[in-house]
């Protein structure tokens, strides 16, 4: 299907161990984002990227770790799952073909880390 | 720092008024502006984006105006419905900010019959 997409939809893990969440594009947008959201601090960056290989950290980087070897997947991996990462998780596009470069959101992953 | 600031929290209105939400950003340097809906539970619908060389865009019931000078935009929705009830939050892409989004806390509308 055409868009943007996000695996898992809901995910439950332990502290200490390591999750990543997907994200996939299908309209070869050069720039991809993550965001976090969460009650009181609204939507934070957390890593973007604007074009395979090339990452840089956003607001709250720390605890996580992306990488983009393809131009449609932007992977966000929590290397050591804190209890403080539970949230929900954004993850968006942009780039050549929209109307300068509006922003395309998944439909999140809601994340518990117990 | 860059901030976006959006008041109402929260606005309760019957059916049919028309309504205004506002946003202010700190920083008047910016590349575009969007506003978004979002029902419970789900993600972010994109309604309007403004670029920073617009006054205004419209889709349908909404309408939003930019001024960069002042550093503020508003959402005005027209005739308001049921259906309107959602969270809209207010993002604005700052110049030099690798089109990196910056989002308001968000406003919370409820439309009841």
């Amino acid at each position: 299907d055409a868009g943007i997409t996000q695996s898992p939809r809901y995910k439950i893990t332990e502290t200490g161990r390591q999750v990543t969440l997907m994200c996939h594009q299908t309209w070869s947008h050069s720039y991809m984002f993550w965001y976090r959201q969460d009650l009181g601090h609204g939507l934070r960056l957390i890593y973007y990227s604007a074009a395979a290989d090339i990452t840089d950290k956003g607001e709250v980087p720390d605890g996580y770790v992306v990488s983009r070897s393809k131009t449609e997947n932007f992977p966000l991996t929590l290397e050591s799952a804190t209890r403080s990462q539970t949230s929900v998780y954004f993850c968006a596009s942009s780039g050549a073909g929209t109307v300068s470069f509006e922003q395309y959101f998944g439909p999140g992953t809601r994340l518990t880390v117990t | 720092k860059q901030e976006v600031t959006q008041i109402p929290a929260a606005l309760s209105v019957p059916e049919g008024e028309n309504l205004v939400l506002n946003c202010s950003f700190t920083d008047s340097a910016i590349y575009n502006l969007q506003w978004f809906r979002q029902d419970p539970g789900k993600g972010l619908t994109s309604l309007l984006l403004i670029q920073s060389s617009q006054r205004e865009q419209t889709s349908g019931r909404l309408n939003a105006s930019l001024d960069k000078s002042s550093g503020r935009s508003t959402l005005y929705i027209a005739a308001s419905q049921p259906g309107d009830s959602a969270t809209y939050l207010c993002a604005v892409g700052f110049s030099g900010g690798y089109n990196k989004l910056i989002f308001g806390a968000g406003t919370r509308l409820a439309v009841h019959p």
